[in-house]
């Protein structure tokens, strides 16, 4: 099984540009959640997504957009670019909220 | 400030010692997890704690849920090479949907 899978690995930016970051997982699982990560702030939760169609924002929301059309997919949309979102994001899927969650193995962003 | 509060954040020890890292709120959690993470990976799941007061073991790590469900401790023994890694607790609160990660504390053990 492929599990959570996460593209691009690598990302350079201008500020001010746009980018989806894509994760898709195949475990069926209804969970998925967008978390940047950031040194000495551990992870981070961006938004969220209880379902098909359901999405809700988690701490750091501003400035990326999310939406959930199908099980397998949660995109992570930057809207323009800034210098602090240069971070590493990872999506993850769980069968439900606080089960186990399974990462994906991350997008490096640099926004310059 | 974060949720979930690690200490210490960086931890450097040598083959064969003891060490424990702490994870804090002031909230209390229906249930708490522990993560290891490897760079360049995504952290990978050791254990999960439900009830206030449990003690899970795996192997030489010791896993402790708070009574009170508000904070935890994990425990190593004789510590390894192959523990050095990146040590994230994680938990939901009570309410709402939201699963949150502590701070997380960066463990190198020196053979």
């Amino acid at each position: 099984n492929a599990g959570v899978t996460q593209t691009p690995k690598f990302q350079v930016l201008k500020t001010g540009q746009s980018m989806t970051l894509q994760c898709a997982q195949d475990m069926n699982h209804e969970y998925m959640s967008w978390y940047r990560q950031d040194p000495g702030m551990g992870l981070r939760l961006i938004h969220y997504s209880v379902g098909a169609g359901i999405t809700d924002q988690g701490e750091v929301p501003n400035g990326y957009n999310v939406s959930r059309s199908t099980t397998e997919d949660f995109p992570l949309r930057l809207l323009s670019a800034a210098p602090s979102q240069t971070s590493v994001y990872f999506c993850a899927s769980s069968y439900f909220r606080g089960t186990e969650a399974f990462f994906g193995q991350g997008t490096r962003l640099t926004v310059v | 400030t974060q949720l979930l509060e690690q200490s210490p954040q960086f931890l450097s020890i040598q083959e064969g010692e003891n060490l424990t890292v702490y994870c804090n709120s002031s909230s209390v959690f229906s249930s708490l997890q522990w993560y290891r993470q490897e760079p360049g990976e995504g952290p990978v799941l050791l254990v999960t704690v439900v009830t206030g007061g449990e003690v899970k073991k795996l192997k030489r790590l010791t896993f402790q849920f708070g009574d009170a469900r508000k904070d935890s401790s994990l425990h190593i023994t004789a510590a390894q090479p192959g523990d050095t890694g990146l040590y994230l607790c994680a938990a939901r609160k009570n309410t709402g949907n939201q699963f949150y990660f502590g701070t997380g504390t960066s463990l190198t053990v020196i053979p």
